[in-house]
């Protein structure tokens, strides 16, 4: 139950895009369908924004889509705005009936 | 509204045992699977335990396998989590958290109970 590999910052400008990527294994991300993403405000619990590697829950603005390809998932936000500022978090199923989470990725908007 | 409360966190000593309660209302509890995510200090999320609809089916991460126990009471609407042995490194907000229809999809959550262990 290895945690999945996300990058530790990404940054980007108002209006901008940005993509994180998420890294598994063929165990987890590369196996299954099974990818979703969240997001996270300092002292805040997790907000689902991605499920099932591409699928948005209602009220999830579509400027956040997802993807992926092989053991690499991705998260992309498109027209960045001040309120993206939060850290993110990639899940997998990992089989087994286990979950994995990424380390998460922290998210500035300059 | 769907609501998650926790409750039960709190200071305890290595080698303790803590209960946490999560109290669900706004949907019919009996119909969904439920879990259990912490997230140490200034880190990242961690899933530790699913629990199925019936309590036929429990699951639980390696690192909590055999101290951590899962239960819930559909006539109480409630989930738990029976935490023994705690070490240093199970410091950390726990979330429960409600399964959607796939695995990792948790669209509700819990406002988080800190449980801290130290001497």
């Amino acid at each position: 139950q290895s945690a999945l590999t996300q990058p530790a910052s990404v940054s980007g400008s108002p209006g901008q895009s940005i993509t994180i990527s998420c890294t598994g294994t063929s165990s987890d991300v590369g196996s299954y369908d099974l990818v979703s993403w969240y997001q996270q405000h300092p002292g805040k619990a997790p907000k689902l924004m991605i499920y099932e590697v591409s699928k948005r829950p209602s009220g999830v603005s579509n400027r956040f889509s997802g993807s992926k390809s092989g053991n690499t998932a991705s998260l992309t936000i498109s027209g960045l705005q001040t309120e993206d500022e939060a850290d993110y978090y990639c899940c997998s199923y990992a089989g087994s009936r286990t979950v994995v989470f990424g380390g998460g990725t922290k998210l500035t908007v300059l | 509204e769907v609501q998650l409360v926790e409750s039960g966190g709190g200071l305890v000593q290595p080698g303790g045992s803590l209960r946490l309660s999560c109290a669900a209302s706004g949907f019919t509890f009996s119909s969904y699977s439920m879990s259990w995510v912490r997230q140490a200090p200034g880190k990242g999320l961690e899933w530790l335990s699913y629990i199925s609809r019936s309590s036929s089916t429990i699951y639980y991460a390696d690192s909590v396998e055999g101290r951590f126990t899962i239960s819930r009471d559909n006539a109480k609407n409630s989930l738990y989590l029976q935490m023994n042995s705690l070490r240093d490194d199970d410091t950390a907000v726990y979330y429960c958290a409600r399964d959607e229809t796939s695995w990792g999809s948790y669209r509700y959550w819990g406002q988080g109970a800190l449980v801290t262990v130290s001497p």
